[in-house]
């Protein structure tokens, strides 16, 4: 069972666009919602993360939405760039649990 | 600050074998975290050692298993190893419960 189902599977923008990639997730007891950024051939890196006692976070050209009552949360990449391109990742954590990861999305930025 | 390494970076194994991954974690991060990562199912949690002791553990056969030394360093161990098991194995480390640093990971092809 997918604890967090993430979409689209793949993304294509142009350069400057708005990149958005959305997950949902069901179990209330998470507390803490990272989105991971992996390049080929490298692990995934932390990008930005969000608690559920908030509704958005922003942190450069990246944003995360978060609608608790929907149990729904986004990543907005705004003003994509072509070193945006990789593959991300959304993940959700119950505080001295394990993560559950999204099963990721293809960001690929046209020039 | 040295980064999350592991060793080695690829494997080639034969079905039945056995296979021994190592996890170096960044200095004085005592958690670390194993992961699988395949195509369309994104990161499968595997498990998490804390000062020696599993913490977590995922959904995942005996055949998988693992340890954490006193000097925070981990080895995972697949056992009978199954075409199934090629995949790109993940290590991660922290210090505080919620941010993950991965490593490059292992790749592991079973022919």
């Amino acid at each position: 069972q997918q604890q967090v189902k993430q979409s689209p599977q793949s993304l294509i923008v142009q350069k400057g666009g708005i990149s958005i990639i959305n997950c949902a997730y069901e179990n209330t007891a998470f507390d803490y919602f990272p989105w991971y950024q992996q390049f080929p051939g490298k692990g995934p890196a932390l990008l930005i993360a969000i608690r559920p006692d908030v509704s958005e976070k922003k942190e450069g050209r990246f944003t995360i939405s978060f609608n608790k009552s929907a149990k729904q949360f986004s990543l907005h990449i705004m003003d994509s760039q072509p070193g945006d391109s990789a593959t991300y990742f959304c993940a959700a954590l119950h505080t001295g649990n394990q993560f559950y990861f999204g099963t990721g999305t293809s960001l690929t930025v046209i020039p | 600050k040295a980064g999350v390494t592991q060793t080695p970076r690829y494997l080639i194994k034969t079905r039945g074998q056995q296979v021994t991954l190592s996890c170096s974690p960044i200095s004085g991060h005592r958690s670390v975290s194993w992961y699988q990562q395949t195509p369309g199912q994104g990161l499968q949690f595997l498990f998490e050692y804390f000062s020696e002791t599993q913490r977590n553990k995922g959904n995942f056969p005996g055949r998988f298993s693992g340890r954490q030394f006193s000097n925070s360093r981990s080895e995972m161990n697949v056992s009978t190893l199954e075409l199934g098991d090629s995949a790109l194995y993940l290590c991660a480390s922290s210090l505080q419960a919620h941010e993950q640093f991965f490593g490059p990971g292992t790749r592991l092809t079973v022919l």
